[in-house]
């Protein structure tokens, strides 16, 4: 069965620090792959999907990157973290040319102090 | 269009009552939709989908129906309980390309005893 890690499950950065968050997909080749971001009582907000290893696209002028280097493995970066970064960060996957709905993460809680 | 930016809605109920929750969609050409719940610090979890040549599915306790002339979704709860409290979102598959679903802004559903 496919299942999606998503890690750290919090995270407390201090302003102009770097960011990493890696989240990975088993059970499954060539998934599509997704970023999204929650600030808290609001909706998702789509950062950057992947279609294939290699292949980003960004949703929204920001901060932050993302990063494919492997089939199931999608990362999300940043250099500088702004104050404004802070949010609950969640990865999901959905097979390519099936109509599913996405299976998401567990989520990532990011406080910028 | 997206309202990530606004305070999610709340629909207040008693335990034992049915909820609705409601959704208006985007697109005309969407063939295919899901409902998602969300509790506290999670990432949102599938609950039932429906496809366009349909316009009611049940599940356990839930209900979801279609109404493409309006571009209305609902989702109905039977006899909610306390364990139904999170954030409902709905969301729209639009077909073709990589399969990009666009979620609505959610609606929080409180159940009091």
């Amino acid at each position: 069965s496919q299942t999606i890690h998503q890690w750290p499950a919090t995270l407390v950065q201090p302003v102009g620090s770097p960011l990493s968050l890696e989240c990975t997909v088993e059970g499954t080749s060539n998934p599509n792959l997704y970023w999204y971001r929650q600030a808290a009582g609001r909706g998702l907000q789509l950062l950057f999907y992947s279609v294939g290893i290699g292949q980003i696209s960004s949703e929204v002028p920001q901060n932050l990157s993302a990063s494919r280097p492997q089939d199931r493995q999608f990362i999300l970066s940043s250099k500088k973290l702004l104050l404004s970064d802070s949010g609950f960060y969640l990865c999901a996957w959905n097979e390519v040319q099936k109509n599913y709905g996405y299976t998401f993460g567990s989520g990532t809680r990011l406080t910028v102090v | 269009g997206e309202s990530v930016g606004l305070h999610l809605p709340t629909l207040s109920v008693q335990e034992g009552d049915n909820s609705i929750i409601n959704c208006a969609y985007s697109n005309s050409a969407s063939d295919y939709f899901i409902w998602y719940k969300q509790e506290s610090g999670k990432g949102p979890q599938f609950i039932i989908d429906i496809r366009s040549n349909m316009d009611k599915r049940q599940g356990q306790r839930v209900t979801v129906l279609l109404n493409k002339t309006v571009k209305h979704l609902s989702l109905q709860i039977a006899a909610t309980q306390p364990g139904d409290s999170a954030v409902y979102f709905c969301a729209e598959n639009l077909s073709g390309g990589y399969n990009k679903l666009i979620f609505g802004a959610g609606t929080r559903l409180a159940v009091h005893p």
